[in-house]
């Protein structure tokens, strides 16, 4: 079976620009999550949805982050406009029971650099 | 606020030895407790997970240790092999899926 898959794998931007990530989650998992990874921080949760259906975004830093879920198979985080500061690595994760015992499946992330 | 802490950001130990990574909690309330491995340029796996109602898990050659009155979580990998350097990270669930910063281990043949 496939895991959840990311796209782009890497991403070299201006500052300013837009970028979208997309993901598609494991076939049948009900629950996606959207992770930023960085040093400091290390894997943070910017927003997960269940069915389809935004639950919790308030990990997500500012108004210039967006992510929908428009059907069971597709997701998109949008970076409107980028900023030199939103460089990190950004893993997109899938699951059957959402936080109950806690086994997230992660896509490959995707590594963006915004100059 | 880092509600689940790894306070050792790498650690390198010899092949054959055993690698003990460990992690801090603030909060009481989490149910589950994971480690997941992250290999360069791949995402994280699922690695194992103890309930907060257990101490001990075993999986092989990884065992995981809860002692809820010190709020802390360690994994145990006896013995270490080379295959095992990756980031560790340690997480906690509840209401929210909360991870470590990570640690970096390094297995050294």
């Amino acid at each position: 079976d496939a895991g959840v898959i990311q796209s782009p794998r890497h991403e070299v931007t201006e500052m300013g620009q837009e970028v979208t990530l997309r993901c598609k989650p494991i076939s049948g998992h009900d629950y996606l999550f959207w992770y930023r990874q960085t040093m400091m921080r290390g894997l943070e949760l910017l927003i997960y949805f269940n069915n389809n259906v935004p639950i919790d975004d308030s990990g997500m830093p500012e108004d210039r982050f967006s992510a929908k879920m428009p059907n069971a198979s597709f997701s998109t985080l949008k970076i409107q406009p980028s900023e030199p500061r939103d460089s990190a690595v950004y893993f997109c994760a899938s699951s059957l029971s959402g936080y109950i015992t806690g086994e997230l499946f992660f896509g490959e992330g995707s590594r963006l650099t915004v100059l | 606020d880092q509600q689940v802490k790894q306070n050792s950001p790498s650690l390198s130990v010899q092949e054959g030895r055993i690698s003990i990574l460990n992690c801090d909690y603030t909060n009481s309330m989490f149910d589950y407790f994971l480690w997941y491995k992250k290999y360069p340029a791949e995402g994280p796996t699922f690695l194992i997970s103890i309930s907060s109602i257990k101490d001990k898990n075993e999986d092989g050659r990884f065992t995981v240790f809860l002692n809820k009155s010190a709020k802390h979580l360690s994994l145990h990998i006896v013995p270490s092999q080379p295959g095992d350097s990756a980031v560790y990270f340690c997480a906690a669930t509840g209401n929210q899926f909360y991870f470590g910063t990570g640690t970096s281990l390094t297995v050294i043949p």
